[in-house]
């Protein structure tokens, strides 16, 4: 199976920094990485599919880069929306798996 | 609008059975990968099984396999989970996702781009 490990597991930062957050695949997942955003209590949401692709809707602030084993989702200037907890998966093979997310709080 | 809705949670005993089951709409169900995805509470999410189109190929997480049944009824639209023989570390709320294809020099795979609200699985005695 292929971990997916995520860092950091949370961060604190302010309306309007700079957020990155990494992901490491244990084993070459090419560009088959996928990042969701989960706020409580909801359904998580796809942002990033493919690395680096922006699903359909999304606030261009975030984007996506990386592949073979390590990834980046960077959120250019934090909104006061994107507090949540973010997952990345990879779909290259089964069984899918997710990092164990990042939770982004106010800082 | 896409719309995926949950149904069939609850409280079950260790050791017993539970279907659940997801009503889609909004998007030509017959055509797509389908998955089930939990989240244990407080916990992250992990994906449990998924279905091709006319059903003919299905996986399932290891610690899920032979206890679990992914099935799909496209005359109704239905995605469904047939769990037997749940234990206390099945408790979780379990999600129906789409798996939307994309692909990349000549390779597709999937992301869920869709997803319902969650159905509560309880196990206890």
């Amino acid at each position: 199976d292929i971990q997916m490990t995520q860092s950091p597991s949370s961060l604190s930062a302010s309306v309007g920094d700079k957020v990155t957050i990494t992901c490491r695949a244990s084993h070459s997942v090419s560009t088959f990485l996928n990042w969701y955003q989960q706020k409580p209590g909801k359904a998580p949401k796809v942002l990033i599919y493919g690395a680096s692709s922006l699903e359909s809707e999304v606030p261009s602030r975030f984007s996506g880069s990386g592949s073979g084993t390590d990834f980046t989702l960077t959120i250019s200037s934090l909104q006061p929306d994107d507090y949540a907890t973010y997952y990345c998966q990879q779909s290259y093979n089964s069984p899918l798996t997710f990092g164990r997310g990042t939770k982004v709080e106010i800082k | 609008e896409v719309q995926l809705v949950e149904s069939g949670g609850g409280l079950v005993q260790p050791g017993g059975s539970l279907r659940l089951s997801c009503a889609a709409s909004g998007f030509t169900f017959s055509s797509s990968w389908m998955s089930w995805v939990r989240q244990a509470p407080g916990k992250g999410l992990e994906w449990v099984a998924y279905i091709n189109q006319d059903g003919s190929v299905t996986s399932y997480v290891d610690s899920v396999k032979g206890r679990f049944t992914i099935s799909r009824d496209n005359t109704k639209n239905s995605l469904y989970l047939q769990m037997n023989s749940v234990r206390a570390e099945d408790t979780a709320v379990y999600y129906c996702a789409r798996a939307g294809a994309y692909c990349s020099g000549g390779t597709c795979r999937t992301r869920f781009d869709y997803w319902g609200q969650g159905t509560l699985l309880t196990v206890s005695s």
